[in-house]
Order: structure tokens, then C-alpha cells, then sequence
């Protein structure tokens, strides 16, 4: 069974730091690997998805890695600002029928001090 | 453009009372899921459908019912609320190996 582990629980930076969320998951038997955040009382919103071909993604501030061999990822964020400032979750995607089941760490929750 | 549209926002059940909550789509994808997502447990899934017709066992599906009559809708039922049902509850949908899209939740309390 796919265990999904995020490190640190929560965090908290001054703006303009430059900082790491990290994820690890026990099967590496993944198809694909998603980051998403979210914001208090509200839904997830997609931020990044890695294949399991491919090594990291970009997107503006925003980059993704992925080692599948050894059950990680992480997420880079550049240059925080307070609007960064959310829970963020991993969630990888197993091999095992066509059902993009994700599942989901507890998330690390972020504050981006002013 | 709506996304992802959960039915009601908020409730609050006695328990032994049923309801069903709702979950539309207008992006015409095959997948849809609900999930539960509770303090210190993160989201987890109750159940899923990949198309019109058909649905599946997540890995917290007991107690509650689930339908995809439409393409665009997802019902998620429960029979009898009991308190350990009090969570908020998250639709999603998604084509294929594409990100999945949120709703914006149903918060339910139990009484």
C-alpha cells in the first residue's frame, strides 16, 4: 500500500526566501506525480505534474523534481511571497488499471511572514 | 466556465438522517472521485468513476453510496450519518493522466 510522507509539517519564511517541500512515497511503482495547494476553506488547486519519465517540471516560480528510485520529490519555490502562503500536498499515482487514483500526503502547511 | 461544482456547501445532519451531495462537471471528463479529508488524515478516496454508468471502491467507501447517471454529475450518498462522517468532502475530475480538478468542498457535521 502506497505511503505518502511530507516533510516538515509546516514551515514558516520571510518573504523573498528561497525554500524546499519535501515528499516521499514508498512504492516507486508511480505513473505520474502531482503537487497541488490549498488555500483555507477552500479546494485544490493543481500546481505541477511530473511523469514518470520525466525528472522535474517547471512552472514560473514554481519547479518540481522527481527520483522515483528512491521515493522522492520535492518542491522549489523561488523568491516566497506571502500570496504562497497554503497547505501543499504531493500526491503520486500508482500503476494498476486505468483509474488515476492519487493519493495524498497530510501536506505541509506554509506561511510566507512579510 | 464552472469547473467544478459541489451541492450543498454546508450541512449539518442529525445522525440516522440521509443525504446526498453533488457533484457537477462541465469540462466532460471520463473520471470523477470523491474524497474526505479529515484533520492529521489528509484526503482520502471513498469512491471513483471512470465513465458514465460505472463506479468503484476507494479506500474509505463504507457507509456511503455513490451514482454517475450523467457524464457530468457525481452522487455521493450517505444512508445513515453517523458522527465519524463529519469531514469535509471534495469532488474532482479529470481526463486520463491529467491533473485533477477540485471542487471547492462540502463541509458536513454530524450531530
Amino acid at each position: 500500500k502506497q505511503e505518502v510522507t511530507q516533510i516538515p509539517a509546516a514551515l514558516s519564511v520571510p518573504e523573498g526566501e528561497n525554500l524546499v517541500l519535501n515528499c516521499s512515497f514508498t512504492d516507486s511503482a508511480i505513473y505520474n506525480l502531482q503537487w497541488f495547494r490549498q488555500d483555507p476553506g477552500k479546494g485544490l488547486t493543481s500546481l505541477l505534474l511530473i511523469q514518470s519519465s520525466q525528472r522535474e517540471q517547471t512552472s514560473g516560480r514554481l519547479n518540481a523534481s522527481l527520483d522515483k528510485s528512491s521515493g522522492r520529490s520535492t518542491l522549489y519555490i523561488a523568491a516566497s511571497q506571502p500570496g504562497d502562503s497554503a497547505t501543499y500536498l504531493c500526491a503520486p499515482v500508482n500503476y494498476g488499471g486505468a483509474t488515476n487514483k492519487l493519493i495524498f500526503g497530510t501536506g505541509t502547511l506554509l506561511a510566507v511572514q512579510p | 466556465n464552472a469547473g467544478v461544482t459541489q451541492t450543498p456547501k454546508f450541512r449539518v445532519l442529525k445522525t440516522g438522517q440521509s443525504m446526498t451531495l453533488l457533484c457537477a462537471q462541465d469540462m466532460n471528463h471520463e473520471y470523477m472521485y470523491w474524497y474526505r479529508q479529515d484533520p492529521g488524515m489528509g484526503l482520502r478516496l471513498i469512491h471513483y468513476s471512470v465513465g458514465e454508468g460505472t463506479t468503484a471502491k476507494g479506500e474509505v467507501p463504507d457507509g456511503y453510496n455513490v451514482s454517475r447517471l450523467k457524464k457530468q454529475n457525481f452522487l455521493l450518498g450517505l444512508e445513515s450519518a453517523a458522527p465519524s462522517q463529519t469531514s469535509v468532502y471534495f469532488c474532482a475530475s479529470s481526463v486520463l493522466s491529467q491533473p485533477q480538478h477540485f471542487g471547492d468542498g462540502t463541509r458536513l457535521s454530524i450531530l
